[in-house]
């Protein structure tokens, strides 16, 4: 079975510009939760969709927004980009909601870098 | 505001050694993960623990819950270069359904 891919895997944006970054679930999982990760926050949850709905929210500026589609793929937006928006964007699918109830399976990230 | 904290941060040591990493909150948790995340890749689950005072063990880890599911460790034992990486604990504060990470640990085995 194929694990949860993202897509871009590396990504460099100016300031003031927007970015759309990309999940794909693995086969049959309807949960996918993005998280932020830098060295000086650590690991933070942004928010979590189910059956193309959002379920559970971040404390993030709504410059950070997702959506998922009826085929579970997700995308994830930022726009405005700031410099602190640099990171590592996450990207986690379960079989059911709930993000402690199932084990959560991690694509490889995309690193964002913002100039 | 950061509920769990890990320690140590950086973490040291050369193969066969004995280590134990910490993970402490004030909340309590309905459960609490442990995941291995290497570079380059995304955080993989290890283990879960559910009941306090739990013990599980899988190969050369131990993982502990606290009595009162508030704090949790991971014991390595006869570490190898293979360990290498940043550990994670994560939990959900009882209440409440969003999954917080810990502070992180980030450890070096050398040959």
């Amino acid at each position: 079975k194929a694990g949860v891919t993202q897509t871009p895997r590396y990504l460099i944006k100016t300031r003031g510009q927007q970015v759309t970054l990309s999940c794909s679930p693995i086969s049959g999982h309807r949960s996918v939760s993005w998280y932020q990760q830098t060295p000086g926050q650590g690991l933070q949850f942004l928010f979590e969709y189910f059956s193309e709905t959002q379920r559970n929210k971040g404390n993030f500026p709504g410059r950070f927004s997702g959506r998922q589609f009826s085929n579970s793929r997700s995308e994830m937006n930022v726009s405005t980009l700031e410099l602190g928006d640099s990171a590592l964007y996450l990207c986690a699918s379960s079989l059911a909601r709930g993000t402690y109830t199932d084990t959560q399976y991690f694509g490889p990230g995309t690193r964002l870098t913002v100039l | 505001t950061q509920l769990l904290e890990q320690s140590p941060q950086f973490l040291s040591i050369q193969e066969g050694e004995n280590l134990t990493v910490y993970c402490n909150s004030s909340s309590v948790f309905s459960s609490l993960q442990w995941y291995r995340q290497e570079p380059g890749e995304g955080p993989v689950l290890l283990v879960t623990v559910v009941t306090g005072g739990e013990v599980k063990k899988l190969k050369r880890l131990t993982f502990q819950f606290g009595d009162a599911r508030k704090d949790s460790s991971l014991h390595i034992t006869a570490a190898q270069p293979g360990d290498t990486g940043l550990y994670l604990c994560a939990g959900a504060p009882l209440g409440t359904d969003k999954l917080i990470f810990g502070t992180g640990t980030r450890l070096q085995v050398f040959p």
